[in-house]
């Protein structure tokens, strides 16, 4: 069972526009929720993270809005930059030995 | 920022060979972790240790696996035999024992080719 879902699979935008990622989660007793960033032959990094006590967590460019009743979350990114393209997990974490289930990725690529 | 090292970077073996992959974990971290991806693909969990234990794992990390951190040096992965199947990128993460935020630091990934 896959706990952690993300779309779309793939996302292209322009530069300047606002790329909008989408999360899901099953376990109602997952509390954390980090999203993190890869680029090609990298490993994953930590973008931005909130936890479930919160519904908004900014930093920059960067935003995400969590719905806990309806156990969703999405990542938005203000004014995309060449740069951003990569591929963005979300990730959650519930109570046990900080073990992190990640979702299957959105592969972002913004355009000059 | 805070560093996993991993070594092989990539390894090539055939198939029924042993292989281990090393991991460096951030100096003062006590919690590591392998996870698996394939093609760029989901990460997917394997393993957990902490305090010279196993505290979780998941259906992906079979009987052939088996980890270690002997003397706080290397947190190794081993995989005897290995399987087609295991061809993949596996990362190594460390983390700082906060209780449900610990955040994750990855290595670059040691990618296993099993011929």
């Amino acid at each position: 069972q896959q706990q952690v879902r993300q779309s779309p699979q793939s996302l292209t935008v322009w530069e300047g526009e606002t790329a909008i990622l989408n999360c899901s989660y099953e376990d109602s007793t997952f509390n954390y929720f980090p999203w993190y960033q890869q680029f090609p032959g990298e490993g994953p990094a930590l973008l931005i993270s909130i936890r479930s006590v919160s519904d908004k967590k900014e930093d920059g460019r960067f935003t995400i809005f969590f719905n806990k009743r309806e156990k969703k979350l999405s990542l938005h990114i203000t004014d995309s930059q060449p740069g951003d393209s990569a591929t963005y997990f979300c990730a959650a974490s519930g109570s046990n030995y900080n073990v992190l289930y990640f979702g299957s990725g959105t592969k972002l690529t913004v355009e000059p | 920022g805070p560093k996993v090292l991993q070594i092989p970077s990539h390894q090539i073996i055939d198939m029924g060979q042993m292989v281990t992959l090393n991991c460096d974990p951030v100096s003062n971290h006590l919690y590591f972790y392998w996870y698996k991806q394939i093609l760029g693909q989901q990460m997917e969990f394997l393993v957990n240790f902490y305090n010279g234990k196993v505290m979780e794992k998941s259906k992906l990390f079979k009987d052939q696996f088996s980890v270690e951190r002997p003397d706080g040096s290397y947190f190794t992965l081993k995989i005897q035999p290995t399987a087609l199947e295991d061809s993949a990128v596996y990362f190594c993460a460390s983390s700082f024992p906060q209780t449900n935020t610990g955040q994750l630091y990855f290595g670059e990934g040691s990618k296993l080719t099993v011929l």
